[in-house]
């Protein structure tokens, strides 16, 4: 079966510091791994996927197969950014739902 | 725009009542899912649907069944609510995938559940 951990449940940073959200899973074949993020009082949407190896809103993730991570970065982070964030895993084959991890808080400060 | 729409955003019931949280998509989407979202938990999934009348027990199916009738409306059912199913449930959609591709999931806003 697979497995998404995300380690921190809260990071806290200053405005234009750096950030990363850690993400490490578990699964014996090839995944597809994203983030996803929830803003206060909006709904969970897609903010970025390794496939697409894109830059949203600053944000940038690697898939690392050989230390099986997927980390979410941001060279200088902005107040509007912090949110929860959530890594998830679908698998390649078989069963297409997501397995998501448990989610952290970027809270970031003036 | 895709729109995902739940029925309600606050829901009270009492133990041992039934329950019914319903779920509709506008964008003909193939694939339902719902989710139950527990802080320290993240989102799991509970039961997801690739086509209609069709469902698929996901990782925390027990005490929840589905029900998806129509192609653009996929319900949730609490047959005995319980004060351990008070969460946050979130339903999404997405289009069919096949291997090799992926379509995003859309969410909706959510229905807070309280079981007193």
């Amino acid at each position: 079966a697979q497995r998404v951990t995300q380690p921190e449940k809260l990071l806290s940073v200053f405005k234009g510091a750096p950030v990363e959200l850690k993400c490490n899973y578990s699964y014996s074949g090839s995944p597809e791994l994203f983030w996803y993020v929830q803003y206060s009082r909006q709904r969970l949407q897609l903010l970025l996927r390794h496939i697409s190896r894109e830059s949203i809103k600053g944000f940038t993730a690697d898939l690392n197969k050989g230390e099986t991570s997927f980390h979410l970065k941001k060279p200088f982070a902005q107040e509007e950014d912090s949110a929860m964030y959530y890594c998830a895993l679908r698998r390649y084959t078989g069963r297409r739902a997501l397995t998501f991890g448990s989610g952290t808080r970027l809270q970031v400060q003036p | 725009d895709v729109k995902v729409t739940q029925s309600s955003r606050y829901l009270v019931k009492r133990t041992g009542e039934k329950v019914f949280l319903e779920c509709v998509q506008d964008m003909d989407h193939e694939n339902m899912f719902w989710y139950r979202q527990d802080p320290g938990l993240g989102l799991r999934l509970i039961y997801f649907s690739y086509d209609v009348k069709m469902k698929e027990k996901g990782d925390i199916p027990e005490g929840y069944s589905v029900s998806r009738e129509k192609k653009e409306r996929f319900s949730l059912i609490l047959e005995s609510a319980s004060t351990n199913q008070t969460s946050m449930y979130l339903c999404a959609s997405s289009l069919k995938s096949g291997s090799g591709s992926y379509n995003e999931q859309f969410f909706g806003p959510g229905t807070r559940l309280t079981v007193l």
